[in-house]
């Protein structure tokens, strides 16, 4: 069975602040795609990155980044200089390769960035 | 390129009652998947479609049903509504041989009285 834990319920930052949302996942399968996705009030979800399970290289997009450790089944998330707009819902999800397109979700953490 | 969109946005029904939720796929998409999203918790994986034939089941009844109809978009029945039905349902498109990255539409928020 596919476990996603993301231990952090709600996360409340200052404006320029950097937070880290951690996401740590459990999966039998050696073939897997890990997400994060943002979620808004207005209850979409917005793809933000997938990651193969064999390409543990980090990855910076804006001010976003990823850390991907296979070692320590983790894949955190974080946001430099947080903004205001950053405020939403973020789900990590997990998706095996046996799973035929079936992704297993936290409960998510919800970011509130103060200004 | 248009992106996934549901209907309805929002939806009232009575315990018993039956309710049917539509999808359209983006763009290139063949595979449907759905989800239910309680309130405060993560989404779960209802059932997925591909080419019009279900392509795997979460842990829901049978009263959750699906269609996929030849233009790729979809639709999810359920019967008999219970209380706890009472979620967001999400609708995720993908193209098969990427099938791992999904795009979400706005969701059907019901709501059961």
């Amino acid at each position: 069975a596919q476990k996603v834990t993301q231990a952090q319920t709600e996360i409340s930052v200052v404006e320029k602040e950097d937070v880290t949302l951690d996401c740590v996942y459990e999966t039998r399968d050696t073939t897997y795609y890990l997400f994060w996705y943002k979620q808004p009030p207005s209850g979409e979800l917005v793809f933000l990155i997938r990651r193969n399970s064999f390409d543990e290289q980090n990855e910076i997009s804006g001010r976003y980044s990823w850390n991907f450790q296979k070692s320590t089944s983790s894949f955190n998330f974080t946001i430099t200089a947080s903004q205001v707009v950053d405020s939403a819902v973020y789900f990590c999800a997990l998706s095996g390769s046996t799973n035929a397109g079936k992704s297993t979700f936290g409960d998510g953490t919800t970011l509130t960035v103060k200004p | 390129e248009t992106g996934v969109t549901q209907s309805p946005t929002h939806l009232i029904k009575t315990r018993g009652q039956q309710v049917t939720l539509r999808c359209s796929s983006q763009s290139g998409h063949n595979t449907v998947s759905w989800y239910q999203q309680a309130l405060g918790q993560g989404p779960q994986f209802i059932f997925q479609y591909y080419r019009e034939e279900e392509n795997g089941r979460g842990n829901f009844p049978p009263r959750f049903s699906g269609l996929q109809f030849p233009n790729y978009s979809s639709e999810l029945n359920v019967n008999a509504l219970e209380l706890d039905d009472s979620a967001l349902y999400l609708c995720a498109s993908s193209f098969r041989a990427q099938q791992e990255t999904q795009y979400f539409g706005p969701g059907t928020r019901l709501l059961v009285l």
